[in-house]
């Protein structure tokens, strides 16, 4: 089945840490997003890539880097800038043409 | 950063109740304003997409309408189910330079429908 995995759904680290959050997709979607969401506040956007070897910022990008190699794979580091990075983290594609996102499930940060 | 606000931040309705949520946004470079629904621990469902002013989506017991001059959708829920339970989103794209892809999300309502 075509589709977005997330891995791990939970992921715990110690402050100072740079962490790896994974996104895969096998759907053929041009275009990869990330998102945080934390309680109380809408997704926001951390990056997005709209082709192979291309990303650019979203609102929230400081602290985090990405990259974009593979169409399938759109990694997302979690470094240790970040200030607040303990967050649900959730990924998504599209579909050139296509009219909404395909979300994966997501990865829930925890820095302790 | 853009704002874009949904009310009621959460409903709390009995079976069978018809509801309505808002969703405000920019109108000022719009391009399309998308409708998700977002069941615990499930990756958030596109519902509906709508680009023109007066537009209608209707799948099922939901229905969506888009004013773009006021920057306003409702979204509608007839005959409300428990299995409706979920955060519903809505998420305007805006038109600057081309770049139509990037969604902005609102913080949601949370819709809980007792039996």
């Amino acid at each position: 089945d075509g589709g977005i995995t997330q891995s791990p759904k939970y992921l715990f680290r110690k402050e100072g840490q740079n962490v790896t959050l994974s996104c895969e997709q096998n759907l053929n979607h041009d275009a990869m997003y990330w998102y945080r969401q934390d309680p109380g506040q809408g997704l926001r956007l951390i990056y997005y890539s709209q082709i192979v070897n291309d990303f650019q910022k979203g609102d929230i990008a400081e602290g985090y880097s990405v990259s974009r190699e593979k169409k399938e794979s759109f990694p997302l580091t979690v470094t240790s800038a970040q200030k607040n990075p303990t967050a649900f983290y959730l990924c998504a594609t599209l579909k050139q043409g296509a009219s909404g996102y395909t979300f994966g499930s997501g990865t829930r940060l925890t820095v302790v | 950063i853009l704002n874009v606000e949904q009310s009621p931040q959460s409903l709390h309705v009995q079976e069978g109740d018809s509801t309505n949520f808002t969703c405000s946004f920019p109108s000022s470079n719009f391009y399309a304003l998308h409708w998700y629904r977002w069941e615990t621990a499930k990756s958030p469902e596109a519902l509906f997409v709508m680009t023109l002013n007066g537009d209608e989506k209707k799948k099922g017991r939901i229905s969506a309408t888009l004013n773009t001059k006021e920057g306003y959708s409702y979204l509608y829920i007839k005959g409300s189910q428990p299995e409706d339970s979920a955060t519903y989103l809505c998420a305007p794209t805006l038109n600057y330079g081309g770049a139509t892809n990037k969604l902005i999300f609102g913080t949601g309502t949370l819709l809980a429908v007792q039996p």
